[in-house]
């Protein structure tokens, strides 16, 4: 029974690159969240995604950054020309339903040179 | 709106000694509480949880927190630790509806001596 399944687990990009983070939920969840971690923080929610819906983007910044979770294939947090201030670990959980307790993946690290 | 707070960023301790690691939370309306342990460079981990219930939860490893309704705090106990321990843990909330959005605090450092 694969938990939440996360790729990259460490990516490197330059100022400007694109970063694409995925995510495969656990089998049987359609829920999905996205968290960012910065260094010396806590958890902090991003995205809230159904499929092929957003729910809640109210944690997510404003510009460069964009998630979906289409009807086949893993949900994808996008982060288009990044900044030295996106390095953090990306965390992304799901549930079976909304009210259900998540579960982690093991997260992204992204490093911004 | 809930927030989380773990007082203690760094906790070290004897191996075979107890620990308390503290966990105050706010909020207005009735939570679930949960604590999750984060081993380097790892994800997140579900140690146990409060729902509803026994206020006294047991979770995996050999860890258990209270839910103390009236002091507001959820505290996470081990009564014998070991060096396996050494970890980040994280405290975390959330409404018991209509709300799936998790606070968590930032976290206690948890190092266990030899």
């Amino acid at each position: 029974n694969a938990g939440v399944m996360q790729n990259p687990r460490h990516l490197v990009r330059r100022r400007g690159q694109e970063a694409r983070l995925r995510c495969s939920p656990m089998k049987g969840h359609s829920h999905v969240y996205w968290y960012r971690q910065l260094p010396e923080e806590g958890l902090k929610f991003m995205v809230y995604l159904q499929k092929e819906n957003i729910i809640d983007e109210s944690g997510m910044p404003k510009e460069r950054f964009s998630a979906e979770f289409p009807k086949e294939g893993p949900s994808i947090l996008r982060i288009q020309q990044v900044v030295r201030g996106d390095s953090a670990a990306y965390f992304c959980a799901s549930s079976s339903i909304e009210i259900e307790t998540q579960y982690f993946g093991p997260g992204t690290r992204l490093l911004v040179l | 709106a809930q927030s989380v707070t773990q007082l203690d960023s760094q906790v070290p301790v004897f191996e075979e000694a107890p620990v308390e690691l503290r966990c105050n939370y706010s909020s207005s309306v009735s939570v679930y509480l949960f604590w999750y342990v984060q081993y380097p460079n790892q994800g997140l981990q579900l140690l146990l949880k409060y729902l509803s219930g026994s206020t006294l939860v047991k979770g995996i490893n050999g860890f258990e927190a209270e839910f103390n309704k009236s002091q507001t705090s959820f505290h996470l106990r081990k009564p014998s630790v070991h060096i396996s321990d050494t970890a980040e843990y994280f405290c975390a909330v959330r409404g018991d509806s209509g709300t799936y959005k998790y606070i968590f605090g930032t976290g206690t450092r948890l190092k266990v001596l030899a």
